[in-house]
């Protein structure tokens, strides 16, 4: 069992709606969960981080915890053409420089 | 979040040449250095952990003596891949993360590496 799981997408959405990525990972032990984007050719940029359960919002983004479900996720309102890239759950163990990525949710934003 | 720098941004070298890339936390003391690998289309590979003044800690399957890390200041480390060959070629990203970043990684700009 892969630690962080992602659906790879690719994932569709027309503009405006609402996209929703899913992240799950595997060690009780987590602790702390980020949500990085990635634009094609570049370098992952930090978009959230979220350390305890419940709702953490941002602008357009909001990031969801549910250490229960061991479940974390992203959704992006007004969805946007520019949202368009492939986003990486992150999730940190027992120590905060354990860091495992998923594999990415690749995004794409139809105009 | 911090501001990170890598340099060069992009290098092409024959095959057996070793090559040098560097990794700058421009803005705030990183106590430990990450590097990563990434191929096209797939995930983040970590390379290897490094924190400062220390030797660095290697990801199982990745050779140590092949890639050269050196993490000798605060805001300075440096990835040497020794004797390239074109299955070395990739994109090589580095991160920092530190007490006044909460821990929390950030990435610089990432080198592409093309060996001829």
């Amino acid at each position: 069992q892969k630690e962080v799981e992602q659906n790879s997408g690719p994932l569709s959405v027309p503009e405006g709606a609402i996209a929703s990525l899913n992240c799950t990972y595997s060690d009780r032990g987590s602790q702390s969960f980020f949500w990085y984007r990635q634009y094609s050719g570049k370098s992952p940029e930090l978009i959230m981080s979220i350390y305890s359960n419940g709702d953490k919002e941002d602008g357009r983004f909001t990031a969801q915890l549910n250490k229960a479900s061991q479940y974390v996720s992203l959704l992006i309102r007004d969805s946007q053409p520019s949202d368009s890239a492939t986003y990486l759950c992150a999730v940190t163990l027992y120590n905060n420089n354990d860091m495992r990525f998923g594999a990415g949710t690749r995004l794409t934003v139809k105009p | 979040g911090a501001v990170v720098s890598q340099h060069p941004s992009r290098v092409i070298c024959k095959s057996g040449t070793s090559v040098k890339i560097e990794c700058r936390s421009l803005d705030f003391q990183a106590t430990t250095m990450f590097w990563y690998r990434q191929f096209p289309k797939q995930s983040l590979m970590l390379m290897a952990t490094s924190n400062e003044g220390s030797k660095a800690t290697y990801e199982q399957g990745v050779e140590k003596d092949k890639f050269l890390i050196n993490h000798a200041s605060l805001t300075l480390s440096t990835l040497t891949v020794t004797s390239a060959h074109p299955e070395d070629s990739s994109f090589y990203i580095c991160s920092v993360s530190g007490l006044s970043t909460g821990y929390t990684q950030y990435f610089g700009p990432g080198t592409r590496l093309t060996v001829l």
